[in-house]
């Protein structure tokens, strides 16, 4: 089976732009969770979906948005970047999302934002 | 106080030697995971646990339930161990995993 994948590995972006990264899960897998790593932050969770509905979202502003298509893939959005943005960029899939079922991760998406 | 704390935040020790790292958490959990992050930033799962204890090759992972603790423990440690060992917690009221900060190893040759 292949693993998560995460694309673009990385981007280098303007300040104002906007982003989209994609997160491919494993093959059966209907929850795709996604996180935010920085080095003053550590690793904060943004949000997860399932079967293509948004079920659980964390503490950031309306410029991050994300969506789920009926194969699971799952897109991450930025709008109007900020240098605060720059970060690595992590998906997590499972196979229902329910506690206790096991992660999987992507490599990441790092993301620089001059 | 976070409610994921990890010790030591940082860790150098020589290769051969057996390696500790703790993680305590104060909030309800349906599970507890172990990853790796080496320079490059990939996440590799570990451990996922609920009790007791597992184990793969030279890595023990145990938790406690009552006493809201895990150990991640390396045995025989080599500087291919070397990385970031990040402790996080599932809550059991939903589906987000509460991260902690993350214990940076170096396993000098």
């Amino acid at each position: 089976k292949a693993g998560v994948t995460q694309t673009p590995r990385y981007l280098i972006k303007t300040r104002g732009q906007q982003v989209t990264l994609s997160c491919s899960p494993i093959s059966g897998h209907r929850s795709v969770s996604w996180y935010q790593q920085t080095p003053g932050q550590g690793l904060q969770f943004l949000f997860e979906y399932f079967s293509e509905t948004q079920r659980n979202k964390g503490n950031f502003p309306g410029r991050f948005s994300g969506r789920q298509f009926s194969n699971s893939r799952s897109e991450m959005n930025v709008s109007t970047l900020e240098l605060g943005d720059s970060a690595l960029y992590l998906c997590a899939s499972s196979p229902d999302g329910q506690p206790r079922s096991p992660l999987h991760f992507g490599s990441g998406t790092r993301l620089t934002v001059t | 106080k976070n409610e994921v704390e990890q010790s030591p935040q940082n860790l150098t020790a020589q290769e051969g030697e057996f390696i500790t790292i703790n993680c305590s958490y104060s909030v309800g959990i349906s599970a507890l995971h172990w990853l790796q992050q080496h320079p490059g930033g990939g996440i590799v799962s570990l451990f996922m646990l609920s009790s007791g204890k597992k184990k793969h090759g030279r890595l023990i992972a145990t938790i406690n339930i009552q006493e809201k603790h895990s150990s991640l423990h390396i045995t025989a440690s080599h500087p291919r161990d070397s990385a970031v060992y990040i402790c996080a917690v599932q809550t059991d009221s939903n589906y987000q995993l509460i991260w902690g900060a993350g214990t940076k190893l170096i396993i000098k040759p």
